[in-house]
């Protein structure tokens, strides 16, 4: 299996754009996906397949891939945007995959 | 509507077991697997493993092997995730979430969680 490496914390102020990392070793074989989770609450996907937004997440929510780093980018960051993101990836060299998460990253609006 | 309902929070002592519950509705159950994830006060996303609703298969996170199992009763469309030899540090919110996996596994996700369960282990 792998690690995928998050930020601890990222802080960015109302209506600027925030990005979110994440870095691993065997992410060009596999997509990664992203999840916000807030206070008290289960986590909701917000990105799929490195680039994809589920519908109903905002528009301001964008993912992008180069190399082994993956990023979340929100533009426009909201004061709702404050919230917990993890990466997820899997391996999938045995027979199922194991799923990896990051260690996350604390959103914070100043 | 699409949903996870999950069983009620638990107390444990040390070395006890605990079964926790997660009940489908909204969609069929046996086109999806299953996967628990737990997270400890304060922590990160920790993945547990995965189960098949259509056959059983599972798949544990090395960690957890010999001290987890997780079934499904497709009758009542509802997967159970057993813990045995709790710890302290196995106190935690436990979630189940529905997994999007396509054939090639090149995507493996979670597009529908519960909304969790905690588990206090304590003597």
């Amino acid at each position: 299996s792998y690690e995928l490496t998050q930020p601890p914390s990222v802080s960015v102020s109302p209506g600027q754009t925030a990005r979110i990392t994440c870095s691993a070793d065997a992410l060009p074989k596999q997509y990664a996906y992203w999840y916000q989770q807030k206070p008290g609450q289960a986590p909701v996907l917000v990105i799929y397949k490195d680039s994809e937004r589920p519908s109903g997440i905002p528009e301001r929510f964008s993912g992008s891939s180069s190399g082994t780093t993956v990023t979340l980018t929100i533009s426009g960051v909201q004061a709702e945007d404050e919230a917990d993101y993890y990466c997820q990836s899997a391996d999938s060299s045995g027979t199922y995959p194991d799923v990896v998460f990051g260690g996350g990253t604390k959103l914070t609006v100043l | 509507q699409v949903q996870l309902v999950q069983s009620g929070a638990e107390v444990k002592k040390p070395g006890a077991s605990v079964k926790v519950s997660c009940k489908a509705s909204g969609y069929t159950f046996t086109s999806y697997g299953i996967s628990w994830v737990r997270q400890a006060p304060g922590q990160g996303l920790e993945w547990m493993g995965w189960i098949s609703a259509y056959n059983g298969n599972t798949n544990y996170a090395q960690k957890l092997q010999g001290r987890v199992t997780m079934t499904t009763d497709t009758s009542t469309s509802t997967a159970y995730m057993e813990l045995r030899s709790l710890r302290s540090d196995d106190t935690a919110v436990y979630y189940c979430a529905r997994v999007y996996s396509t054939v090639d596994n090149t995507n493996w996700y979670f597009d529908l969680w519960g909304r969790g369960t905690l588990v206090t282990v304590s003597s």
